[in-house]
C-alpha cells in the first residue's frame, strides 16, 4: 500500500458538520503537510505539522500528528459547501543523500451539501 | 493565486505526436517538480529539479524528458504520445534551498492530457 492512505476515501456532510479525515504513512518523517485540491485544479498547501508537533491550527482547520501510530487527522469545523474539495497529505522523508521527498497520499474527496 | 502557470489547460492529440508541456513561475523559486495524476488518485512525482541545469527523475517512470534552462521555465516533453500518458500534468515549484525540509510547494493548474 501507499505511503500516505488516506480514509475515507470520499465523505458526505452537510453544511455546518464538522469534517474529518485521516492520514496513514509507514516511514519516519519530518514533516507532514495538508494540501486541497478543487476539482480539476493544482493542490493549494493548508497547513504544515512538524514531527514533533501533536496540534496545529489555522482558521477552521485543526491537524493532529501521532507519531507513534503514524499517523495525522485533519478536522475542518463549520463546513461550508465552499469547503467541498479533495484533501491529500503529503509526508516529508529525509534521505540518506541529505535531499527529502514529498509523497503525497490517496486523497479524501469531501463533499459539503447545502 | 500562486504565480505558476502551466498551458495548455487542456490538450487532445493523436497517438505519436510530439507534445510540449508548459510550466513558467514568476516567485523566483528554484525548485519545481513535475507530477503525474488520474482523476481521484493520488499524485506521482515524475521529474524534478532543484536549480538551472539540474533534473531528476522522479518515483514513478515516465517516458518524458524535462529541462531547466531558466529558473522560471520547466518543460516536460513527450516524443511521442501514446493513449497511456492520458492523464492530468501537475506543475509546481518551492522556493526552500535544497536541504530545506519544511518547503511548501506551490501549483500549478494542471494541463489535462487525452491522447487518442
Amino acid at each position: 500500500s501507499q505511503q500516505g492512505e488516506e480514509d475515507p476515501q470520499a465523505l458526505s456532510i452537510q453544511e455546518g458538520e464538522n469534517a474529518t479525515m485521516n492520514c496513514s504513512y509507514k516511514t519516519s518523517i519530518n514533516n507532514l503537510q495538508w494540501y486541497r485540491q478543487n476539482s480539476g485544479r493544482g493542490l493549494v498547501h493548508l497547513i504544515l505539522i512538524r514531527s514533533n508537533e501533536r496540534e496545529k491550527h489555522s482558521g477552521r482547520l485543526r491537524v493532529t500528528l501521532d507519531t507513534s501510530k503514524k499517523s495525522s487527522s485533519l478536522l475542518i469545523t463549520a463546513s461550508r459547501a465552499a469547503d467541498t474539495a479533495s484533501y491529500f497529505c503529503a509526508t516529508a522523508s529525509l534521505l540518506t543523500s541529505g535531499t527529502y521527498k514529498y509523497i503525497f497520499g490517496t486523497g479524501t474527496r469531501l463533499k459539503v451539501l447545502a | 493565486e500562486a504565480d505558476i502557470y502551466q498551458t495548455p489547460r487542456y490538450l487532445v492529440i493523436g497517438t505519436g505526436k510530439k507534445i510540449t508541456l508548459e510550466c513558467s513561475q514568476t516567485m523566483g523559486h528554484d525548485k519545481m517538480y513535475w507530477y503525474q495524476q488520474d482523476p481521484g488518485m493520488e499524485l506521482h512525482l515524475i521529474h524534478y529539479s532543484y536549480g538551472v541545469n539540474s533534473t531528476e527523475k522522479g518515483d514513478l517512470s515516465s517516458e518524458s524528458t524535462v529541462s531547466r534552462i531558466r529558473t522560471e521555465h520547466f518543460p516536460l516533453t513527450l516524443e511521442s504520445a501514446r493513449p497511456s500518458h492520458t492523464s492530468q500534468y501537475l506543475c509546481a515549484s518551492s522556493p526552500g534551498k535544497e536541504s530545506e525540509i519544511t518547503d511548501t510547494q506551490y501549483f500549478g493548474p494542471g494541463t489535462r492530457l487525452t491522447v487518442l
